[in-house]
């Protein structure tokens, strides 16, 4: 089936650091892949949509500059937090949609990052 | 715009009763529609979905929800619950952007 990985599982750094979260398919190629951030005992928040060489689509009120998300390849797709503040602590999850698929397919989620800046 | 309300915060059932969790949505045009279980410090894993065809659509783990377009609801059932089906439960229905909006999410639990 359709796997999700990221990498790392969990990380912890200091304030004012930055941090890459990677996100990758195993097994088929993601055209299109999504950022959420989920806060503790809340739903997802979609942050971003990532197309295979273009440019990410963020939604209202995440910060570009601060989240930047590059998609070099149909596998891979990277979050990179930076200058981190304890604010920006969260779990954060991708997910990958198969290349050329319908609205009908589901997306696959990886297994999230837990982000802790101290 | 799309949205989607899961009523219940927690649901509890003893093991070996059926379970609900419920889900209602609002779409402009057809909807797509999807359930997630999360457990603790995981990501979301797909249970089932409708797109189109039966009301009642069978998915993972012995889950099964059923379409109701007239009350626009999904709610996400299982006949015999176990403890192992703890965990939280997310509805959500995909735009034609292909974007996902997720419900607020139902924590269930079901006791030994």
């Amino acid at each position: 089936g359709a796997v999700v990985s990221q990498h790392p599982s969990w990380v912890i750094c200091k304030s004012g650091t930055s941090v890459k979260i990677e996100c990758r398919s195993l097994d088929f190629q993601a055209t299109t892949m999504f950022w959420y951030r989920q806060f503790p005992k809340q739903s997802l928040m979609l942050m971003a949509t990532s197309n295979e060489g273009s440019k990410a689509t963020y939604e209202q009120g995440v910060e570009k500059d601060k989240f930047l998300i590059n998609h070099a390849s149909l596998t891979l797709s990277t979050l990179t937090v930076t200058s981190a503040h304890p604010e920006d602590s969260s779990f954060y999850i991708c997910s990958a949609s198969e290349a050329l698929a319908g609205v009908g397919n589901e997306q696959f989620f990886g297994p999230g990052t837990r982000l802790t800046v101290l | 715009a799309q949205s989607v309300a899961q009523p219940e915060d927690q649901v509890n059932v003893a093991e070996g009763n059926p379970l609900t969790v419920k889900c209602t949505y609002s779409v402009s045009g057809n909807p797509y529609l999807f359930w997630y279980v999360q457990y603790p410090n995981r990501g979301l894993q797909f249970l089932l979905k409708y797109i189109t065809g039966d009301n009642l659509v069978k998915g993972s783990y012995g889950f099964e929800a059923e379409f109701n377009k007239s009350q626009t609801s999904f709610h996400l059932k299982k006949p015999s619950a176990l403890v192992s089906d703890s965990a939280l439960y997310f509805c959500a229905v995909r735009d034609i952007g292909q974007n996902f909006v997720f419900g607020p999410g139902t924590r269930l639990s079901v006791l030994p």
